[in-house]
């Protein structure tokens, strides 16, 4: 079983549209956890970290279910500009701040 | 604040060269660092990363190699290269200590195509 696994895509989406990413990770002692960007060929970015009582930033919400070792992302009124990779990252506990990247999930926007 | 520089932006190598990639992290000290390598469609691989200087761990058995000379400088070298060396290489900083919430930040990465 990968660490972090994620939904590949490609989404395909109607500007205007709320789409969920989903992803699951392994290792129940992960301490924190992040949605990266990615645009095709460039590096990737920090979109937001997640909180354990789940964080919104603008059109974006993180949650995160420790439970069910879950964490989603949820992007509301899609633009254009919001096509990207998005990646799933997670920081394994004691593992000197290495992170897991997911594969990541492929959202296209359309007009 | 913090700005991180890696060079080349690109490179095409000859199969059997040598290899040198170098990541710079100015604005901040002690920083974690990291190389990672994302080939066309996948996921990022994370191949080494530093606590500190002279500090390297390894993740992936392979003929690539990484060196911290300074605080703030994180080089990835090779003897010779192989075909399957081809990819998307990123170089990435966090803070050290502090939150455990440490995202990592990358470089513009190097497009190294191997011929």
């Amino acid at each position: 079983r990968k660490e972090v696994e994620q939904d590949p895509g490609p989404f395909n989406v109607p500007e205007g549209a709320t789409v969920a990413f989903n992803c699951t990770y392994s290792n129940s002692a992960s301490q924190s956890f992040f949605w990266y960007r990615q645009d095709c060929r460039k590096e990737p970015k920090l979109l937001m970290s997640v909180y354990s009582s789940g964080n919104e930033d603008g059109r974006f919400t993180a949650q995160l279910n420790r439970a069910s070792q879950y964490i989603s992302l949820l992007i509301r009124d899609s633009k254009l500009s919001d096509s990207a990779t998005y990646l799933c990252v997670v920081n394994p506990r004691n593992q000197g701040g290495k992170l897991i990247f997911g594969q990541g999930t492929e959202l296209s926007v359309k007009p | 604040s913090q700005t991180i520089h890696q060079w080349p932006a690109t490179l095409v190598q000859p199969v059997g060269s040598p290899l040198s990639l170098e990541c710079t992290v100015e604005g901040t000290s002690n920083p974690n660092l990291y190389w990672y390598r994302q080939a066309a469609g996948r996921g990022l691989q994370l191949l080494f990363y530093s606590v500190g200087i002279g500090q390297i761990s390894s993740e992936v058995p392979q003929n690539l190699s990484a060196s911290r000379p300074q605080d703030r400088q994180f080089i990835l070298s090779s003897k010779k290269l192989l075909l399957s060396d081809s990819g998307f290489y990123l170089c990435a900083w966090s803070q050290t200590g502090g939150s455990i919430n440490q995202p990592q930040h990358f470089g513009d990465g190097t497009r190294l195509s191997i011929l």
